[in-house]
């Protein structure tokens, strides 16, 4: 089994609908919470982290964290094709030292 | 522009090469990190550096990958003897001292082995 699982997709959403974006994990010493996107043939972009459970927004992107549950979601409000990317969530914690562990991906594309 | 740079972008070795990537991290980072990204694979951390020391390589392969980050210049990452597996894009990240939850990445160097 794999520590962080994140359903690869593909999604494909109108332009202004909600997207929700998930990851579940087994390590129950992870305590940071990442997403991090990634255009084609590009590096992977820090959106946001979040730290132990809870809510964090940022414009139109929030990553809730349920720590008791073992999982996490981003929600992306008003989805624009600018959007469309793939999107990989990460953690870190324990005896990790700088090792972030990553999901899969999911592809996203929001049409016009 | 003060990111994450990589070189060279695209990389091809025949294989039994070597090949060397370079990363010079984000200004003011001093911890560094290495991760390679197969075709339909995830992310999969390799190494961890800080300057001349490395912290932890628990995801490099035992044989023909090696590392550094030297006092002065960018962080290279070695591979020797190249093999066509080892095709994959590489990616550096870097962080604060403290700051391994906030990393960031760099725009890769993909590596083809012919």
């Amino acid at each position: 089994q794999k520590e962080v699982e994140q359903d690869p997709g593909p999604l494909s959403v109108p332009e202004g609908a909600i997207v929700s974006l998930n990851c579940t994990y087994s390590n129950s010493a992870f305590q940071y919470f990442m997403w991090y996107r990634q255009y084609s043939r590009k590096g992977p972009e820090l959106l946001m982290y979040t730290y132990s459970s809870g809510n964090k927004e940022d414009g139109r992107f929030t990553a809730q964290v349920d720590k008791s549950s073992k999982y996490i979601s981003l929600f992306i409000r008003d989805s624009q094709p600018s959007d469309s990317a793939t999107y990989l969530c990460a953690m870190y914690g324990g005896t990790s030292y700088g090792k972030l562990t990553f999901g899969q991906g999911t592809i996203l594309t929001v049409h016009p | 522009n003060a990111g994450v740079m990589q070189n060279p972008r695209h990389l091809v070795r025949r294989r039994g090469q070597e090949a060397r990537l370079r990363c010079s991290p984000m200004k003011g980072h001093s911890h560094v990190y290495w991760y390679r990204q197969l075709p339909e694979e995830g992310l999969k951390f390799m190494v961890y550096l800080q300057k001349e020391n490395i912290i932890d390589e628990s995801g490099m392969p035992k044989e023909r990958f090696s590392a550094e980050f030297p006092k002065e210049g960018p962080s290279i990452l070695r591979i020797q003897q190249v093999v066509r597996g080892d095709s994959a894009a590489y990616f550096c990240a870097s962080s604060l001292a403290g700051g391994a939850y906030e990393q960031y990445f760099g725009p890769g160097t993909r590596l083809t082995v012919t």
